[in-house]
C-alpha cells in the first residue's frame, strides 16, 4: 500500500496562531518525507524534507517525524496570510532519489 | 535561485494529436522526472530518468508516453496520440545527488479537446 493520507481541512487559523498539518502514511519501507506548498494554479515548492525520528526546525517551519506511528507533520508558527496555500505531504521509499508519494494536501486559510 | 523552466505554459490540443511538452532542468542536476496533476487531484508520478534511461516509471506511462533528452538541456515529455483524460498540469522536476528533494517547474496546463 502506498497511500499518504492527510487530513483535507481545510483548516483555518488566525494571523499569528499555529497551523498544525497532519499525515499518516502506510509503507514502513518509507524512509524520506517531504512537504510542499503549492499555491492555486501553481507548482509545489519544497518547504522542507526530513528523514530521521523527531523534529527539524528551519524558520518558523518544524516537521516532526515518528516512524513507529508513521506519521509525520509541520507546525507554521506564527502564521501568516501569505501561508495561505495547499500543503503537501510527500514520502520517498528506499533510496532518497527515487520517485515521490503524495497525499492530495491540506488546504490551510490564514485570516488576518 | 536556480530554476526549472518549462514551455508552453498552457497548450490546448485536439484529442488524438501528438504534443511534446519541454523541460530544461538545473543545469548541475542529474535526476529528472515527470508528474501530472488533474485538476483538483493529487500528484502523480509519471517517470524518471537519469543516465539518459527512464529509471522508473508508473502504471500512467504508457505507450502514447515518452521521454527523452536530445540534448544536454532539453528533457521532453511526448504524449503520441492525447485523450480528454490527460488534461493535466504536468511538472518537470529535477534534483541533485544530495536527496534534498526535488525542484519543480512551474508546470505546462494541457488542456486536451
Amino acid at each position: 500500500q502506498k497511500e499518504v493520507e492527510q487530513n483535507s481541512g481545510p483548516l483555518s487559523v488566525p494571523e499569528g496562531a499555529i497551523a498544525s498539518l497532519n499525515c499518516t502514511y502506510s509503507d514502513r519501507g518509507s524512509q524520506s518525507f517531504f512537504w510542499y506548498r503549492q499555491y492555486s494554479g501553481k507548482s509545489p515548492e519544497l518547504i522542507m524534507f526530513i528523514y530521521s525520528n523527531g523534529d527539524k526546525e528551519d524558520g518558523r517551519f518544524t516537521a516532526q517525524l515518528n516512524k513507529a506511528s508513521q506519521y509525520v507533520s509541520l507546525l507554521i508558527r506564527d502564521s501568516q496570510p501569505s501561508d495561505s496555500a495547499t500543503y503537501l505531504c510527500a514520502r520517498g521509499r528506499g533510496s532518497t532519489l527515487g520517485r515521490l508519494y503524495f497525499g492530495r494536501g491540506t488546504q490551510l486559510t490564514v485570516w488576518p | 535561485e536556480p530554476e526549472v523552466t518549462q514551455t508552453p505554459s498552457h497548450q490546448v490540443t485536439q484529442m488524438g494529436q501528438e504534443v511534446i511538452l519541454r523541460c530544461v532542468p538545473i543545469s548541475n542536476h542529474l535526476y529528472f522526472y515527470w508528474y501530472r496533476q488533474i485538476l483538483g487531484q493529487k500528484v502523480e508520478f509519471l517517470v524518471s530518468f537519469y543516465n539518459n534511461e527512464i529509471s522508473e516509471k508508473s502504471e500512467i506511462f504508457d505507450d502514447q508516453f515518452s521521454v527523452e533528452r536530445p540534448d544536454g538541456s532539453n528533457f521532453t515529455l511526448k504524449i503520441r496520440s492525447t485523450k480528454l483524460e490527460d488534461s493535466a498540469m504536468y511538472f518537470c522536476a529535477s534534483r541533485s545527488d544530495r536527496g534534498d528533494g526535488y525542484t519543480f517547474g512551474s508546470g505546462t496546463r494541457l488542456t486536451v479537446v
